[in-house]
């Protein structure tokens, strides 16, 4: 089974800092989708980014990049010039390319972002 | 881009009655359909997978009597909490994924759906 894992409960940075966001994975698939999501207070999942394992490129939105290692099983967030509305429960989610398969989450980190 | 409705937000209920909750995907067919039960600062449990006109699969551990799930048409999804219980309150979230154009293989999510029990 497929498992996910974000080894930091909780990240601080400062506003307008950068900070990266663990999250490593263990599959034997060798094509799958990886996914951020953002939960802010209100818990409305918001999906950040998304990398397809069979891109070699790695995954930029505005702000939001990934750094996906995919012999590593590694796919950390980073997120560049921070602001307070970055605040939120980030979780790292992995789906096998199949049509129709569940999302599997890592446990979330908590991000809090300092003015 | 696509969007799934759900409903009610928060719902307060006495013990031992049974809620609904819906979920509605707007603008898409939602062939496949997950339900999530998310406690305080942790991360989403799926609870059950349906699938249009099947049978809801449930993870283990799951009471599939006490949480029926009905997936009836391409377009809702209900998940009845039967004879509820204090531990039953959570956050319920449904999500959806369909084969129409707009929505492709991406997962859409809910709005989410507080539920406590008195």
């Amino acid at each position: 089974a497929q498992t996910v894992t974000q080894s930091q409960p909780e990240m601080s940075v400062q506003e307008a800092e950068t900070v990266t966001l663990s999250c490593t994975y263990d599959t034997s698939e060798s094509d799958y989708y990886l996914f951020w999501y953002k939960q802010p207070p209100s818990r409305q999942m918001i999906l950040v980014i998304r990398q397809e394992a069979y891109k070699q490129q790695n995954a930029t939105e505005n702000r939001f990049s990934v750094n996906f290692q995919k012999a590593a099983k590694s796919f950390s967030l980073k997120i560049s010039d921070s602001q307070l509305g970055d605040a939120a429960m980030y979780f790292c989610a992995y789906r096998r390319m199949e049509y129709g398969n569940k999302l599997v989450f890592g446990a979330g980190t908590i991000l809090r972002v300092k003015s | 881009g696509a969007v799934v409705s759900q409903h009610p937000s928060r719902v307060i209920c006495k013990s031992g009655t049974s809620v609904k909750i819906e979920c509605r995907s707007l603008d898409f067919q939602a062939t496949t359909m997950f339900w999530y039960r998310q406690f305080p600062k942790q991360s989403l449990m799926l609870m059950a997978t349906s699938n249009e006109g099947s049978k809801a699969t449930y993870e283990q551990g799951v009471e599939k009597d006490k949480f029926l799930i009905n997936h009836a048409s391409l377009t809702l999804s209900t998940l009845t909490v039967t004879s509820a219980h204090p531990e039953d309150s959570s956050f319920y979230i449904c999500s959806a994924t369909g084969l129409d154009g707009s929505s492709g293989n991406t997962i859409y999510f809910g709005e989410g759906s507080w539920l406590t029990v008195v």
